[in-house]
């Protein structure tokens, strides 16, 4: 079984509709991240959470919020989607300690009409 | 403002020769440098990492360069192979303060086809 799970792997929605992500690790990490990837842009990062009780805003989180349930389960909402959300979104976990080697869920595609 | 440039989009290699791909980067407080490698339909997987106080690093088929003074990072791979056909990330982590805040800064990637 992956160690890192994102759910669903494909989605297309319409414009205005609320839609929620999730990822679920069984690597037992307690800090986990949410990135989305455009052609061309690499990886950003959208909101990282060290704990369950740690939140943090990333680069891009603007138009998106987040919910840790757990220290296993960490959630990526977009209240309103817009056309420009359309992306592959990325969850991943890690250690800490250098180089602060990340772990990557097998993403989301996500299409927004 | 990009911190992690990779500024060849794609790059096309003949099996068994060697694929370099670089890395630029601007912020001189990045202590450790990672490579990831990402196939389609998957996330990208962690490949190798290098230390700012190391120069080169080999894993395998597999070599990082650094060179601080011009904040360049390399990734070999000898003897290219059709399997490592992928898009390649370059990582940064920046150390301010001695602490580690974890976030990882990436480079746009680089698409490699290795042709039989």
């Amino acid at each position: 079984d992956a160690d890192v799970t994102q759910t669903p792997r494909n989605r297309i929605t319409k414009t205005g509709k609320r839609i929620m992500l999730e990822c679920s690790q069984t690597k037992g990490h307690d800090r986990m991240y949410w990135y989305r990837q455009d052609p061309g842009l690499g990886l950003q990062l959208i909101y990282y959470s060290f704990d369950v009780k740690d939140i943090n805003k990333g680069e891009i989180s603007d138009g998106y919020s987040v919910s840790r349930q757990a220290q296993a389960k960490f959630s990526l909402s977009l209240e309103s989607a817009i056309p420009n959300q359309t992306a592959l979104y990325f969850c991943a976990t890690s250690v800490p300690g250098p180089p602060d080697t990340q772990y990557f869920g097998p993403g989301t595609r996500l299409t927004v009409l | 403002d990009q911190q992690v440039k990779q500024n060849s989009p794609s790059l096309s290699v003949q099996e068994g020769r060697i694929s370099i791909l670089n890395c630029d980067y601007t912020n001189s407080m990045f202590d450790y440098f990672l490579w990831y490698k990402k196939y389609p339909a998957e996330g990208p997987t962690f490949l190798i990492s290098i230390s700012s106080i190391k120069d080169k690093n080999e894993d395998g088929r597999f070599t990082v360069f650094l060179n601080k003074s011009a904040k360049h990072l390399s990734l070999h791979i000898v003897p290219s192979q059709p399997g490592d056909s992928a898009v390649y990330f370059c990582a940064a982590r920046a150390n301010a303060g001695g602490t580690s805040y974890g976030k990882l800064t990436f480079g746009q990637g680089t698409i490699l086809t290795v042709h039989p």
